[in-house]
């Protein structure tokens, strides 16, 4: 069975500080794998997705992720934090297609000014 | 070009009363998919719509259930309803037909709160 596992539920990190949101995914085929956002009271907002092509995923807002095989991990990092980037942020994992997604638990990404 | 809607934003429910939520989907999506998020909690799936069937299912009792409409607009219906049922509503829609099937856009959500 599919699932992700989100490491932190809460993180904190200075203004103009490295961003790092950790997921580790399960899955017994390749698998299509996303990085969602959600502001309070939003819904969810694609930020980036793997699709077994290039293995560095660039989204919007400065974000990307990397797909690493061998660790199943698809972190998701920014180089310089802002303060429009405290929100929830969800990993999520996809078997096929067209298949449901299955969500982490979400990690909540505090600024500090 | 308008996303994914759905109506209403909130509804207020008594227990074993029922609710019917609405989505309409992006424009030229074909699939919905229903997802309930739990406070605190990531989504999780409900079930998904495509052709006007429901063609998969998540681990949710059969009081949830949908419909689909010629137009790919879609239905969430719970019956019976339960405290626990308390949550926001998110339908994503996508499209199995296009060149990015593999996206689901999500829709604001419908808050729903069972007293």
């Amino acid at each position: 069975a599919q699932s992700v596992t989100q490491l932190g539920s809460h993180v904190s990190v200075s203004e103009g500080a490295l961003v790092l949101l950790r997921c580790n995914y399960s899955s017994s085929v390749p698998p299509y794998l996303f990085w969602y956002v959600q502001y309070p009271n939003q819904g969810l907002q694609l930020l980036l997705k793997y699709t077994s092509a290039a293995t560095l995923v660039k989204g919007i807002n400065g974000f990307e992720a990397e797909f690493k095989k061998s660790e199943t991990s698809f972190h998701l990092t920014k180089p310089s934090a802002h303060m429009s980037d405290a929100a929830e942020y969800f990993c999520a994992v996809r078997v096929n297609r067209d298949d449901k997604i299955i969500f982490g638990k979400g990690t909540r990404l505090h600024i500090l000014p | 070009d308008a996303g994914v809607t759905q109506s209403p934003t909130h509804l207020i429910k008594t227990r074993g009363q029922q609710v019917t939520l609405r989505c309409s989907p992006k424009s030229g999506h074909d699939t919905v998919s229903w997802y309930q998020q739990a406070l605190g909690q990531g989504p999780q799936f409900i079930f998904q719509y495509y052709e006007e069937e429901e063609r998969q299912r998540g681990n949710f009792p059969d009081r949830f259930s949908g419909h689909q409409y010629p137009n790919y607009s879609s239905e969430l219906n719970v019956n019976a309803l339960l405290l626990g049922d308390s949550a926001l509503y998110l339908c994503a829609s996508s499209s199995r037909t296009g060149s990015s099937t593999d996206t689901q856009y999500f829709g604001p959500g419908t808050r729903l709160t069972v007293l």
